[in-house]
């Protein structure tokens, strides 16, 4: 059973690169046809899919977020990451990251505030 | 891009009545690629039903999920205390993502 579990610092200033990490336990990312992703929810409101990465290669991302995102692999750490350049108020919001296959989404990590602020 | 509108909102029932959530994409949906969460305060999100009816592991039996096209809906059949959450769509298409905007069942 994986576990996924996200990592970061939880304050970004405006205009800089929110990075957080994803590390998965209890199996090796690399199985094919699997993919892991990131969805964030602002305060009070719903889920927005950020973007996700196919391990055996392949990303693909929110049109909505205009290039600002990168989402990359380490397969050595059983990590993938997510970076979020030219950050706003806006991106204030929790962060999860999750894997999958066929089009769904399972199992979520639990979670991690990030608040964009000066 | 596909767009998924939920509907109600918010639906106020009591625990033992049937709540019947709604989602309508604005173009057709693979229902392969049509899934349903349930979310509750401070927690993940969390699959019901995958391939539009297929329930996940460890999924109550009186959650039913069912439709095609750009129709799909989410049935409690008798609400348990537990079940009071935010419901979310997700539709997977063309390497793209989108979830509905919620429905709340509230008490």
């Amino acid at each position: 059973q994986l576990q996924l579990q996200e990592s970061g610092p939880g304050l970004v200033k405006p205009s800089e690169t929110l990075s957080l990490t994803c590390t998965v336990s209890g199996g090796s990312i690399t199985r094919s046809r699997y993919y892991g992703g990131w969805v964030r929810q602002p305060p009070g409101k719903g889920l927005e899919w950020i973007g996700s990465i196919y391990f055996s290669g392949g990303t693909y991302y929110n049109p909505s977020l205009k290039g600002r995102v990168t989402i990359s692999v380490d397969t050595s750490k059983n990590q993938f990451s997510l970076n979020l350049s030219s950050v706003t108020a806006t991106d204030t919001a929790v962060y999860y990251c999750t894997s999958g296959f066929a089009g769904w989404f399972d199992p979520w990590g639990q979670g991690t505030q990030v608040t964009v602020s000066s | 891009e596909i767009v998924l509108t939920q509907s109600p909102g918010t639906l106020s029932l009591s625990p033992g009545e049937r709540a019947t959530l709604s989602c309508r994409a604005s173009q057709s949906v693979s229902s392969t690629y049509l899934t349903w969460y349930q979310q509750k305060p401070g927690q993940a999100p969390r699959p019901l039903t995958y391939g539009a009816s297929s329930r996940a592991t460890g999924i109550p039996d009186r959650f039913s999920g069912t439709g095609s096209g750009t129709d799909f809906t989410l049935t409690i059949s008798r609400l348990e205390p537990e079940d009071f959450a935010v419901y979310y769509c997700q539709q997977y298409g063309s390497s793209t993502w989108t979830f509905g905007q919620g429905t709340k069942v509230e008490i």
